[in-house]
């Protein structure tokens, strides 16, 4: 069974700094998509960022990059130039298949980042 | 835009209540998904549908059910609600297919049980 693990519960960064939020995982298969969600207090879960297995280039979305180590099973999301609006929990998801054609995630229990101006 | 809406932000209910939890998702997405959001449990699969009329078992599907009549609706129900079923209730939907393709979530149901 695949397992999702994000060790830190909370962490805090200051305003314009770089966080590192990390997120492992347990798995067997050797293609996948694994996902960075956030959530903001009291708003919708939004994507942050999606890297596929298969693929050595690290994903990047403006501010936010990962680091992807496949053999390590090892994916963290870092946040350059935090900003006030970062402050949210965040999840890391794997995705595996269910069968006809559709996939679930797995989510690992969220950190919650704090940005302190 | 994708947009997915959950019929109610707070609810709630009595012990033993048969409770119905409505998402609807308006981009013909064939996956559904629901799942329940606890501090420190992070989100944990409930049920999900692949198509009108299927569903499967999710993580903890016990004391829950699920209907899908028509591909956009997806609703949650919980036959007699228990205390333990308080809860953050979130509603996500997603196309089929093997490309790494996003779940789009709802706003969420927060459903106290009393």
């Amino acid at each position: 069974a695949q397992t999702v693990t994000q060790s830190q519960p909370e962490m805090s960064v200051q305003e314009a700094e770089t966080v590192t939020l990390s997120c492992t995982y347990d798995t067997s298969e050797s293609d996948y998509y694994l996902f960075w969600y956030k959530q903001p207090p009291s708003r919708q879960m939004i994507l942050v960022i999606r890297q596929e297995a298969y693929k050595q280039q690290n994903a990047t979305e403006n501010r936010f990059s990962v680091n992807f180590q496949k053999a390590a099973k090892s994916f963290s999301l870092k946040i350059s130039d935090s900003q006030l609006g970062d402050a949210a929990m965040y999840f890391c998801a794997y995705r595996r298949y269910s069968g006809a054609g559709s996939y679930q995630l797995t989510f690992g229990k969220g950190t919650k980042l704090s940005v302190i101006p | 835009d994708v947009k997915v809406t959950q019929s109610s932000r707070y609810l709630v209910k009595r012990t033993g209540e048969k409770v119905f939890l409505e998402c609807v998702q308006d981009m013909d997405h064939e996956n559904m998904f629901w799942y329940r959001q606890d501090p420190g449990l992070g989100l944990r699969l409930i049920y999900f549908s692949y198509d009108v009329k299927m569903k499967e078992k999710g993580d903890i599907p016990e004391g829950y059910s699920v209907s899908r009549e028509k591909k956009e609706r997806f609703s949650l129900i919980l036959e007699s609600a228990s205390t333990n079923q308080t809860s953050m209730y979130l509603c996500a939907s997603s196309q089929n297919g093997e490309a790494g393709y996003e779940q789009y979530f709802g706003p969420g149901t927060r459903l106290t049980v009393t």
